[in-house]
């Protein structure tokens, strides 16, 4: 079945460390990605898309992702997590033609001060 | 913030009765669509609409209807709640193939069902 998979269901770390959360997805076609973030008791916000063109992306608040079309894979990056960055995070994919987007199951992110 | 408004934002109901959640835009868009967010889960689809009385099923819709006479308005109803129907549920919204395709989520409701 098409789908949409994150590896990483919980990951610490501590303030300033780097972070990389892996997001793959089985649609053979053209897809545009997202990266959400949803911070506790709140609703997902946008963190970044890619649509076309340069396969890296910056979003809002440090955070940038890759798309690499030859691993069906869009990995979100941050090069120093900052404890408010605290959240759940959540890899998006939208098939060219279809009308709604697939989720991953999400990646909760704990930052330790 | 998009203009999406869920109510009610919280509500306790009893196993076999009625329930109907409510989504409210006002930001014009075609598409609207109802998902559920479960632990270990993340989000599932459970219907989608793409206009005024055109809707169509996610991968989760069974127990589940949707309406949508206005294009602002979309309700999920669960016409016999379940204990398995317990959840987070989420409204997004859309402008789809008529524009840009991220969608934009209201604030939840959370759905117990005792």
């Amino acid at each position: 079945a098409q789908s949409v998979s994150q590896h990483n269901h919980h990951v610490i770390l501590s303030e300033a460390a780097s972070l990389e959360l892996g997001c793959n997805y089985s649609y053979g076609g053209t897809v545009n990605l997202f990266w959400y973030v949803q911070y506790p008791g709140q609703h997902l916000q946008l963190l970044l898309k890619y649509f076309s063109g340069d396969p890296l992306v910056k979003g809002i608040k440090g955070f940038e992702a890759e798309f690499i079309k030859s691993k069906f894979s869009f990995n979100l990056r941050k090069p120093s997590v900052q404890w408010s960055d605290t959240a759940e995070y959540f890899c998006a994919v939208n098939p060219t033609g279809r009308r709604a987007l697939t989720f991953g199951s999400g990646t909760r992110l704990q930052v330790q001060p | 913030d998009a203009g999406i408004t869920q109510s009610p934002r919280h509500k306790v109901t009893e196993t076999g009765t009625p329930v109907t959640l409510r989504c409210h835009q006002t930001e014009n868009h075609r598409y609207m669509y109802w998902y559920r967010q479960d632990p270990g889960h993340g989000l599932r689809l459970i219907h989608y609409s793409y206009g005024v009385k055109d809707t169509d099923k996610g991968e989760v819709s069974d127990g589940y209807s949707v309406s949508r006479s206005k294009t602002e308005d979309f309700l999920l109803t669960l016409e016999s709640a379940t204990s398995s129907q317990t959840s987070v549920y989420f409204c997004a919204i859309s402008e789809g193939d008529r524009g840009s395709p991220e969608a934009f989520f209201g604030q939840g409701t959370r759905l117990t069902v005792v």
